[in-house]
């Protein structure tokens, strides 16, 4: 079982501030990292797909980076709104074609 | 509209009783993948299959059975559920594509055996 780790488990983001969050992965037989957004009662949806260390990718106020040398992974979230509240899951795709999952950071923002 | 279709979305059985959860995509993707979300584990692959009639196990395999007679469909079967496979199920398919695709996850399968 391939050792994917997101830190913290879950915070609490007043509205309109920004946070951050990591992931990390194993640097050896690495072919790409994805994230997930999970809003509760839904299915895990696609954020960003990320492949080349040094990527960065943006999508609104939600940004990543990806460091494959040491294995992490950051998620931005920039001026946070309700909306945002979810669990970001990261999944690491490794050469044998197995996704595995970190346990996710839950994020809650407060009106 | 491209998806993945779960069912049933809930499903309660009794120990031993033999069920199925079937999973069909119609974007014609080559990679399906089954996964169980525990609280606190995050998603675990139970199997995955890269094509028609390849099939392999994932990280928790055990007391999970699949096929892939078909592109389009990758049920799961559980011979004789027990209830430590009470959990959230999803299928998930993608293109085979080292990874530069996202998966299409369906949306849930919520299993209790007492």
């Amino acid at each position: 079982i391939l050792n994917v780790e997101q830190s913290p488990q879950s915070l609490h983001v007043q509205e309109g501030d920004s946070t951050n969050f990591t992931c990390s992965f194993p640097s050896s037989n690495f072919y790409a990292l994805h994230w997930y957004r999970w809003e509760t009662a839904k299915s895990p949806e696609a954020l960003f797909v990320m492949t080349l260390n040094g990527d960065e990718k943006k999508k609104g106020r939600i940004s990543a980076t990806l460091n494959t040398k040491e294995g992490y992974s950051y998620l931005y979230i920039k001026g946070s709104q309700p909306e945002d509240s979810a669990t970001y899951l990261c999944a690491f795709f490794s050469n044998d074609y197995k996704l595995s999952f970190g346990a996710g950071t839950t994020v809650t923002v407060r009106a | 509209e491209a998806q993945v279709t779960q069912n049933p979305r809930y499903l309660i059985t009794v120990t031993g009783k033999k069920l199925t959860v079937t999973c069909s995509q119609n974007m014609n993707h080559e990679y399906m993948s089954w996964y169980r979300q525990d609280p606190g584990l995050g998603l675990r692959q139970i199997y995955y299959s890269m094509n028609v009639e390849v099939t392999d196990k994932g990280d928790v395999p055990e007391g999970y059975k699949v096929s892939r007679k078909e592109k389009r469909n990758f049920p799961l079967i559980l011979e004789s559920p027990s209830p430590n496979q009470t959990s959230l199920y999803f299928c998930a398919s993608g293109k085979v594509d080292r990874g530069r695709s996202p998966l299409h996850f369906g949306n849930g399968t919520r299993l209790t055996v007492t």
